[in-house]
């Protein structure tokens, strides 16, 4: 089982809905980071998270750190969401461990 | 501010030789770390230095290796090449290693033939 869990592993939405990824995860740790990897493999940091919730424009980030959950959700979501969403958490022994990422598509 | 910079970003090498890569880190960042990307594997961390400083290796061979200098530059050397090398490298800086946010290079994509 991996340590990092992410789910849906695939996500369709029509433009405009509303999105919601889960990250769930086993180890003890110091920070949870959501990434965005859009096609061609460049990488962008939306969010780093030790505790609570992070409002970014449309992108809202919250952690549990008693239930070891996290949630990236989109409002209003837009074709130039399109991409891969990753979630990483520092463990406790400095590491970065990643989940597999959510491919995200949004059609007009 | 220009952003982290990776070179070469393509390279071809065949089974056995040795590659190195680069990586120059956003100015004033002082952490660099190195992670692998492959379609089987996804996101694996390598290494993470700072101020020249090896903090935390991840779970690969002794062939990859890595090193920072006095201006936080990085190179990552990966010795006798195996085909599942193949993968996208990349570098992220961050102002330090504690709970910071990282930025990403474009990474550097190796084929191994």
């Amino acid at each position: 089982k991996n340590e990092v869990e992410q789910s849906p592993q695939n996500l369709t939405a029509q433009e405009g809905e509303f999105i919601t990824i889960n990250c769930s995860y086993s180890v003890g740790i110091s920070a949870l980071h959501w990434l965005q990897q859009h096609p061609g493999g460049g990488i962008v940091s939306l969010f780093m998270l030790s505790s609570g919730k992070k409002k970014h424009g449309r992108l809202i980030a919250t952690i549990n750190i008693q239930e070891k959950h996290s949630s990236l959700h989109i409002t209003a979501s837009h074709p130039r969401d399109s991409a891969v969403y990753i979630c990483a958490v520092r463990s406790l022994g400095d590491k970065l461990i990643f989940g597999t990422g959510t491919r995200l598509q949004v059609f007009p | 501010k220009a952003g982290v910079t990776q070179t070469p970003r393509y390279l071809i090498k065949t089974r056995g030789q040795q590659v190195t890569l680069s990586c120059s880190p956003i100015s004033g960042h002082r952490s660099v770390s190195w992670y692998q990307q492959t379609p089987g594997q996804g996101l694996q961390f390598l290494f993470e230095y700072f101020s020249e400083t090896q903090r935390n290796k991840g779970n690969f061979p002794g062939r990859f290796s890595g090193r920072q200098f006095s201006n936080s530059r990085s190179e990552m050397n990966v010795s006798t090449l195996e085909l599942g090398d193949s993968a996208l490298y990349l570098c992220a800086s961050s102002k330090s290693v504690f709970q910071e946010t990282q930025y990403f290079g474009p990474g550097t994509r190796l084929l191994v033939l």
